[in-house]
This record gives structure tokens, C-alpha cells and sequence, in this order.
């Protein structure tokens, strides 16, 4: 069965200062793999996908991710972090029947 | 595009009563919807997966009893939380995939529903 693991449940940026979130996932076939944004009380927003070709992945808000197949892994990354970045970001990946097994979420806070 | 609603947005209602929750895709038809739930500081889990016309295929550990789902047309799904108690509150979410589509799934803002 697939599984992602998202190993940090809290992490703290500074306004400005870079953001890595990592994501490891666990599926036996080629993986469609996402990553969502979630504001407080809020539903989710894509921030990315990755289904095939270039693995370094562009998406909305200045986020990008790269897909590593050798390490199982699709980290998301920003260059320079702002205020509204804080909420909860949860990996995905889509398994049989459009199914969509979600990580336990990173929560971010940023700094002033 | 590619908006998904859900009503309510937050619910409130005492023990033993039923409530239902509408998900409706606004701008494309959803052969698929899928129901989540979440509860607080933690992940989403499927509940169930809502196809047009057939019954709705529930996960493992989730009474089909009690989470009622009815996907009538293609663009609006049900879930009816019959006989709730406090134990049931949680954030509901739905998510819509697109007829054609195998995908993606677009996402309703949730619904908080607070059983007394």
C-alpha cells in the first residue's frame, strides 16, 4: 500500500530565509505526486503536481519541488519565505482509482 | 476554474440528529467525488469515493451506515452524517475530480460540523 511520510511536524522559517519541507512517499509504480496548501479552517490549495517528464517542478506562490526517485522523495522548496506563507502543507500521492493518501502535514510558521 | 463548493460551511446541532452536507463542482462535471475527513492538527482521511449514478465506495473502518453519500448528478454530492454525536465532529472536506480526468481533484473549503 502507498504511504508518504512527511518527517517534520513543525518547522519555524524566519520572513525571508529559505524553506525546504521534505516529503518521502511509498508506492510501488510510477507515482503522481502533489503538494497542498492549507490555511487555517481553509480547504486545501495545489500548490504543485508532478506526474512525469522534468522533475524539478514549478508551482503557484513561488514554490517549486523536485521529484528524486532514488530517494523517494519530492521535497518543496521556496527561495525566500513570507508572512502569509504560514499555514499546513501536506503531500500527496494519487494511488489506484484517483485515490489521494495524504502525509501528516508540515506546519509553518514564519517569523517577523 | 474549477471551483468546488460545500454548504455548509460550519454546523452546529445536538446529539441524534442527522446532518447533510452538500459538495458541488461550480465550472466542470465531477463523475468522482471524494469525502475526507479531518480532525484537528491532523491529516485528511478518505472516507469515501462518491461516483455518479452507482453507490459510493466507503474505506475501511468507516461506517456506510452512519456517513450516508449520494452523488445524484454530476455535480453535486451528499453526505449525511445520520444520528450524530460529539464524536463526529470533525472538518469535512470534498474534493471533485473532473469527468475525463484520473488525475487531479479539486478541493471545497470544508465543513465544520460541531455535534453537542
Amino acid at each position: 500500500a502507498q504511504s508518504v511520510t512527511q518527517p517534520d511536524i513543525h518547522i519555524t522559517v524566519s520572513e525571508g530565509a529559505s524553506l525546504e519541507l521534505r516529503c518521502n512517499y511509498s508506492y510501488g509504480a510510477t507515482p503522481y505526486l502533489f503538494w497542498y496548501v492549507q490555511s487555517p479552517g481553509q480547504g486545501l490549495q495545489l500548490l504543485l503536481k508532478y506526474f512525469s517528464g522534468d522533475t524539478l517542478v514549478q508551482g503557484i506562490k513561488g514554490f517549486e519541488a523536485e521529484f528524486k526517485r532514488s530517494q523517494s522523495s519530492f521535497n518543496l522548496r521556496k527561495p525566500s519565505v513570507h508572512w502569509s506563507d504560514a499555514a499546513e502543507y501536506f503531500c500527496a500521492v494519487k494511488a489506484a482509482g484517483n485515490k489521494l493518501t495524504f502525509g501528516g502535514g508540515t506546519r509553518v510558521l514564519v517569523k517577523p | 476554474g474549477a471551483v468546488v463548493s460545500q454548504h455548509p460551511s460550519w454546523v452546529i446541532c445536538k446529539s441524534g440528529t442527522s446532518v447533510k452536507i452538500e459538495c458541488r463542482s461550480l465550472d466542470f462535471q465531477a463523475t468522482t467525488m471524494f469525502w475526507y475527513r479531518q480532525f484537528p492538527k491532523q491529516s485528511l482521511m478518505l472516507m469515501a469515493t462518491s461516483n455518479e449514478g452507482s453507490k459510493a465506495t466507503y474505506e475501511q473502518g468507516v461506517e456506510k451506515d452512519k456517513f450516508l453519500i449520494n452523488h445524484a448528478s454530476l455535480t453535486l454530492s451528499t453526505l449525511t452524517v445520520t444520528s450524530a454525536h460529539p464524536e463526529d465532529s470533525s472538518f469535512y472536506i470534498c474534493s471533485a475530480a473532473p469527468s475525463g480526468s484520473y488525475n487531479e481533484q479539486f478541493f471545497g473549503p470544508g465543513t465544520r460540523l460541531t455535534v453537542l
